[in-house]
């Protein structure tokens, strides 16, 4: 069975750092792309960026592009999603989702979501 | 960067009947196309991708149609269960959602 399994959830304060996780188990992790995607009440979903395990390929949108780094650790099948200097516009939640078969192809696998809240 | 804008905002709808959700692209994306199904505390569910296909476990109360820049989720009799926010989302050369459409009871 394909699992993602997500870090808890955080509490930080404006400029601080944080990384949080996203383990796959039930596949060969680094076969698919895996998307980090995040959840504002009121702007529904948004892409954040996404990564291919096997070779790191990474690929980020505009929005978040140079705001936050996605990585992968394949010898333990976890991704990451990390931030160096939170804002309190970071706040959201954050789903790590996996992709149908690879390649150009939705996102069918999702992890249960990890909540950032940032607040002085 | 496509555009993905979903109508109506939210649907009053009674179980049993018919609904029709639109989703328009601001460019073509031609069929790589997808529908998701969220509830309450819980992760995007997918239910549709390449504009039509059902993905496993999707009841077949639900069909996805067209193509380029027009699309529509339809579910031929709505359940209980099936009262949830629906979004669209291209996959063409990027991941886009749609604003997302709630499907409430009415």
């Amino acid at each position: 069975e394909v699992q993602l399994v997500q870090s808890g959830a955080e509490v930080k304060k404006p400029g601080e750092s944080l990384k949080i996780s996203c383990k796959g188990s039930g596949y060969s992790f680094t076969s698919y792309w895996i998307a980090w995607v995040r959840q504002v009440p009121g702007k529904g979903l948004e892409c954040v960026g996404i990564i291919y395990p096997g070779d790191s390929e990474t690929r980020y949108s505009p929005s978040f592009e140079g705001q936050v780094t996605i990585s992968v650790d394949k010898s333990i099948s976890t991704a990451y999603l990390e931030w160096s200097d939170l804002k309190a516009s970071d706040s959201g939640l954050y789903y790590c989702a996996r992709d149908l078969y690879g390649g150009n192809t939705p996102s069918a696998y999702w992890g249960q979501g990890t909540l950032v809240a940032v607040s002085s | 960067e496509i555009v993905m804008t979903q109508s109506p905002a939210t649907l009053s709808m009674s179980p049993g009947e018919r609904a029709t959700l639109s989703c328009r692209a601001s460019q073509s994306v031609g069929s790589n196309l997808a529908w998701y199904q969220q509830k309450p505390g819980q992760a995007p569910r997918l239910l549709i991708y390449a504009a039509s296909t059902r993905a496993s476990g999707t009841p077949v109360r639900f069909s996805g149609s067209g193509s380029g820049t027009e699309f529509t989720l339809t579910i031929s009799s709505l359940q209980s269960e099936d009262f949830a926010v629906y979004y669209c989302q291209h996959y063409e050369n990027w991941l886009t959602f749609g604003q997302g459409t709630k499907v409430e009871s009415k």
